[in-house]
């Protein structure tokens, strides 16, 4: 059975830092792409960023490039998401997903960003 | 970037209705299109890839057409169980834009 287990979420103040973590399993991890989407309070989905099999291609969302760092340890069938200077605009859940056209989805984590 | 503008927002139909949802991408992503339930509270689920192979498992109801630009998602008899949030989704290159949703609710 596939699992994605995010962790690393809450809350942080603004221009602050988080490091959010995706524990695969029951799938082989160095064959899929992985991606993050987010989804603020009451919102629709946004993709943030998505990462190719051996780290090789990384894609953001126009409003986290600078500031948000996708990767992946393959040895630990792991993913991250390394988030720098956080907005408010940044609080919503985040969901690890395997593929591009998800295919699985984690149960997320919330990142609330506030003062 | 492509944008992918879906229609209705919201829209109310009664049970055992047919149902169409669309979803237009502003230039050509072949087939790379994707739909999901997303039900209050829950998790989204992939419903159909590839703009129209239906996930196994999901019901039979539920089609996926288009290609190209024009995609629609449609629902052959509108059950209580598909009140929910649906979502497009192109896959063929970054940025991997959803729609804006669709809230489906039953009349």
């Amino acid at each position: 059975e596939v699992q994605l287990v995010e962790s690393g979420g809450g809350l942080v103040q603004p221009g602050g830092s988080l490091r959010l973590s995706c524990a695969a399993s029951g799938f082989t991890f160095t064959t899929y792409w992985m991606s993050w989407v987010r989804q603020a309070p009451g919102k629709g989905l946004e993709w943030v960023a998505n990462i190719n099999q051996d780290g090789s291609e990384k894609y953001y969302v126009d409003s986290v490039k600078g500031r948000f760092t996708i990767s992946r340890d393959n040895a630990k069938s792991s993913l991250f998401l390394q988030m720098n200077s956080l907005r408010v605009e940044d609080t919503a859940i985040y969901y690890c997903a395997r593929a591009r056209g998800v295919d699985h989805w984690g149960q997320g984590t919330l990142v609330t960003v506030s003062s | 970037d492509i944008q992918m503008t879906q229609s209705p927002s919201s829209l109310s139909a009664s049970v055992g209705d047919r149902v169409t949802i669309t979803c237009r991408a502003s230039q050509g992503i072949t087939n790379y299109l994707a739909w999901y339930q997303q039900k209050p509270g829950k998790v989204p689920k992939l419903l159909v890839y590839a703009a129209s192979t239906l996930r196994p498992g999901v019901p039979s109801r539920f089609s996926g057409s288009g290609s190209g630009t024009d995609f629609t998602l449609t629902i052959s008899s509108l059950q209580p169980e598909d009140v929910a949030t649906y979502y497009c989704q192109k896959y063929n290159s970054a940025p991997y834009s959803f729609g804006q949703g669709t809230k489906l609710e039953i009349k």
